[in-house]
């Protein structure tokens, strides 16, 4: 099993629409999960974190789901610029370093 | 968050040549890491820039292949060496952004675009 692993899409969607990624990961003890968004030929930025309560950040709501170890970034009213790869990253647990997911494309159609 | 810088942004190399990128941090950072992001794929950590000891490389990187030099807290270098065109890659570095503790984000520069012929 890979330790991050995410659908890799493409997701096609029309603007307005909702759309939701999920991530899996395979080390229950990982503590902090973050999403990041790569624009094609750019550096990954972060989007948000994932607490375990949940989070909000206007049009964008990320949750954590330790039982079954998975992420999940769901993304309301789309926009053209919404398009991007969102990657998941999950910490490896005990050090400073981090696991990237493969990502997940995400096209938004006009 | 930090602002960091690489340089080059880009380059085009000759095979069994060396290139060293450059890395730098508007803030004094603790952890720096570098990255290597191939066509299509996700990052790879490659190693962990240690400011005043040796990098610690990931499984499957070695310091004589990516030599990395760690001389301050906002200051790294890279050191591709005997390049091949497998080696033809975008190379990240990032910091962390904490001031303590694990599970902190990391920023990223805005990657160096190597091509090798």
């Amino acid at each position: 099993r890979k330790e991050v692993e995410q659908d890799p899409g493409p997701f096609n969607v029309p603007e307005g629409a909702t759309v939701a990624f999920n991530c899996t990961y395979s080390n229950s003890a990982s503590q902090s999960f973050f999403w990041y968004r790569q624009d094609c030929r750019k550096e990954p930025k972060l989007l948000m974190s994932v607490y375990s309560s949940g989070n909000e950040d206007g049009r964008f709501t990320a949750q954590l789901n330790r039982a079954s170890q998975y992420i999940s970034l769901l993304i309301r009213d789309s926009k053209l610029s919404d398009s991007a790869t969102y990657l998941c990253v999950v910490n490896k647990p005990g050090t400073y370093k981090y696991i990237f997911g493969t990502g997940t494309r995400l096209k938004v159609l006009a | 968050s930090a602002v960091i810088s690489q340089k080059p942004s880009r380059d085009i190399c000759q095979r069994g040549t060396s290139l060293t990128i450059q890395c730098q941090v508007d803030s004094q950072v603790t952890m720096m890491f570098w990255y290597r992001q191939q066509p299509g794929q996700s990052l790879t950590l490659i190693a962990t820039a240690n400011q005043g000891s040796e990098a610690t490389y990931e499984s499957g990187f070695v310091i004589d292949k990516f030599p990395i030099s760690r001389p301050n807290l906002t200051f790294s270098t890279l050191t591709v060496s005997n390049m091949s065109p497998e080696d033809s890659s975008i190379y990240l570095c990032s910091v962390d952004a904490g001031t303590s503790g694990l599970g902190n984000e990391q920023f990223f520069g805005p990657g160096t675009r190597l091509t090798v012929l």
